[in-house]
Formats: C-alpha cells, sequence, structure tokens
C-alpha cells in the first residue's frame, strides 16, 4: 500500500511493551486498522479505531491515533512469544494496508 | 460458524493458462472482499462486492482479471492467461459492516 507505511521489523524481549508505528496519507479514512498475521495463517483483526478518536484500550492492546500527523500506532504491553507476528495497518476507506512490520519477541 | 472457506489451497500452473480460485464467505456476511499479497508486502485491495453487486475494482484488476459473486453468496476469481508475475497469495475476506473483515486462508497462486 503506497499510502501506508510501516517500519518493516521490531525486535522486543518478552515482558516488554511492544510499539509498532505507522503513517498514511489518506486524511479522509473513517477507521483505522490493526491487524495480526501469523506465519501460513490468514489476518486476523485485532482492533480499529474511528478516526475522530485519540485513543482506544483493548486488554494489552492501546491504539494511538494522531489526526493531524497521519499517525497510527500499536502499544502491545506485556509481550509474549505468542505475540510474535506481522502486523498490519489498513484504512478503510481504499482498502490500503501497510507492508507489514515483522514483530519478533526474544524469550 | 467455520469461518471463510478458499478453494483451492495452492494452485500451481503453466504460464497462459487460465484458472479459477473460489470463496466462501461467512454466511449471512453481505460485503466480501479479494486481496493479492506477495511476499514481504501487505494485501493489495484488487475489489470488492455487496451482496452480487461489484462496487469498487482495483486498478491492479487488469483485463485478464475477472471477479463474480453470481447468487450474493459465494464468489470466483478467475485469472485469463495468467503470466509468472500473477504468482502471490490471493485473499478474499467477508463481513457484516465496514469494519470488521473475516480473511479467508488464502490460495496461493504459482505460475511456472
Amino acid at each position: 500500500g503506497e499510502d501506508v507505511e510501516q517500519s518493516l521489523f521490531l525486535s522486543v524481549r518478552e515482558g516488554d511493551s511492544s510499539v509498532i508505528n505507522c503513517t498514511y496519507t489518506d486524511s479522509s479514512s473513517t477507521y483505522l486498522y490493526w491487524y495480526k498475521q501469523e506465519p501460513g495463517a490468514g489476518l486476523q483483526l485485532l482492533t480499529y479505531i474511528f478516526s475522530n478518536m485519540d485513543m482506544k484500550q483493548d486488554q494489552r492492546l492501546t491504539v494511538l491515533l494522531n489526526k493531524k500527523d497521519k499517525h497510527l500506532s500499536l502499544r502491545i504491553a506485556d509481550t509474549q512469544t505468542g505475540d510474535s507476528a506481522i502486523y498490519f495497518c489498513a484504512e478503510s476507506n481504499q482498502f490500503y494496508f501497510g507492508t507489514g512490520t515483522s514483530l519478533t519477541v526474544i524469550p | 460458524d467455520t469461518g471463510v472457506s478458499q478453494d483451492p489451497r495452492h494452485k500451481i500452473t503453466k504460464r497462459g493458462q487460465n484458472v479459477t480460485f473460489r470463496c466462501d464467505p461467512i454466511s449471512e456476511h453481505n460485503r466480501l472482499y479479494w486481496y493479492r499479497q506477495t511476499l514481504g508486502q501487505g494485501p493489495e485491495f484488487l475489489t470488492y462486492f455487496q451482496n452480487e453487486a461489484q462496487l469498487e475494482k482495483s486498478r491492479l484488476l487488469s483485463d485478464r482479471f475477472s471477479a463474480e459473486r453470481p447468487k450474493g453468496s459465494f464468489s470466483t476469481l478467475e485469472i485469463q492467461r495468467t503470466e509468472q508475475g500473477d504468482s502471490a497469495m490471493y485473499l478474499c475476506a467477508s463481513s457484516s459492516s465496514i469494519h470488521e473483515q473475516y480473511f479467508g486462508p488464502g490460495t496461493r497462486l504459482t505460475v511456472t
């Protein structure tokens, strides 16, 4: 997705927090999403945020949205080895996905 | 509910052949989406149906690609005269609302 950018790799130690960042260009996007893809598996919707919200918390996940800077982040608290996967952000208007951030959790 | 299913899971074909993939969405989901994903990339949107109507098509969907959803339930994606560049994972998703897309496991196409 040329209009959605993410850093490619992130490595954290088990128990630490992970922060995955995403920038997008379409300011008219109504919803922004975070998906998780484990090896050999389909994409799983983790959470989404409505564009008029700044923050959404869902158990260990916190989504922050800065509309002015068109910046979206996903924070995973107490990261576990089972969180190792590729994380994609996506926007709703043009169905654009980012290139994905590969999260590696070190035991 | 068994989730979104796709068939086949893998397809190997020779360049120039036609292939057809099938997607069965979650029952009662009126929206159905097709994406293509290549290694190291995020899914790229191809097309979107609401019921049987094809509402959006990406410019990525060349004349060799066609998708149908004749009765508003399952959908097929056909690629004619396949090229090596068509090798990818083809993903189908369905939803009953605009933001909760449920993805199938994908069909991996290899064009030799």
